[in-house]
């Protein structure tokens, strides 16, 4: 089945670019999510692409889709205080209802 | 803006008892979805339901898990006879249903369950 990696930790100084990575192993993934996990908070959806796309751009973020390395990206600009979270990835495959997440990256945003 | 909604955001119960969940989907959604989180491990998909039946689930969803659309607006999930191993935080998600299982899922805020 689908697996999604991402790295745990990622510590970057406000007003600095983060760039979160994630890999996925079923190269059928039509959906690619980044979903984003406050403190006592559900999982918010911030932004997904389809697979026929590279990239796709939302006002501070950035996603960054290499379908021949399955390899995803999120890059936030200008990373504030406020973005410290926890930021999930994740998969959908062709035809299938279940998102397959990675375990999710820890941003901490230092002032 | 419309919002998944999810009681009780805390229960505690012993091993062996039987445990509802309860959700709220977003009113116009038609898929609706149970994903658990154990502590430090990875969001798992449980089952996903449409038109009143189960449309998919995982391995995890056995025969002591049970959902149900009770009403025209609560999804629950039952666990029959709580395990330690079942203590996780289970997170309720839908979908708007018209475009097939690629769709985006909304996710409420989760409940966290903790078998002693």
């Amino acid at each position: 089945g689908e697996d999604v990696e991402q790295s745990l930790f990622l510590s970057v100084r406000e007003g600095d670019s983060s760039v979160i990575n994630c890999t996925y192993t079923d190269s059928s993934s039509t959906y690619l999510y980044w979903y984003k996990q406050e403190p006592g908070a559900g999982l918010q959806l911030l932004t997904y692409i389809f697979s026929n796309m590279d990239m796709k751009q939302d006002q501070r973020l950035t996603v960054l889709l290499n379908k021949k390395d399955k390899h995803l990206s999120l890059r936030i600009a200008d990373t504030q205080t406020g973005d410290s979270a926890i930021y999930f990835c994740a998969a959908s495959g062709a035809g299938s209802y279940q998102l397959t997440f990675g375990k999710g990256t820890k941003l901490s945003v230092i002032p | 803006e419309p919002e998944v909604t999810q009681t009780p955001s805390h229960q505690v119960t012993q091993m062996g008892q039987e445990v509802i969940l309860r959700c709220v989907p977003i009113s116009n959604h038609l898929y609706f979805y149970w994903y658990r989180q154990i502590l430090g491990q990875k969001v798992e998909f449980l089952v996903s339901f449409y038109n009143n039946e189960i449309s998919e689930k995982s391995e995890i969803f056995d025969d002591q898990f049970s959902v149900e659309r009770p009403d025209g607006s609560n999804f629950t999930l039952k666990i029959r006879s709580t395990k330690l191993e079942d203590s996780a935080m289970y997170f309720c998600a839908s979908s708007r249903g018209l475009a097939g299982p690629q769709e985006t899922q909304y996710f409420g805020p989760g409940t966290r369950l903790l078998v002693l």
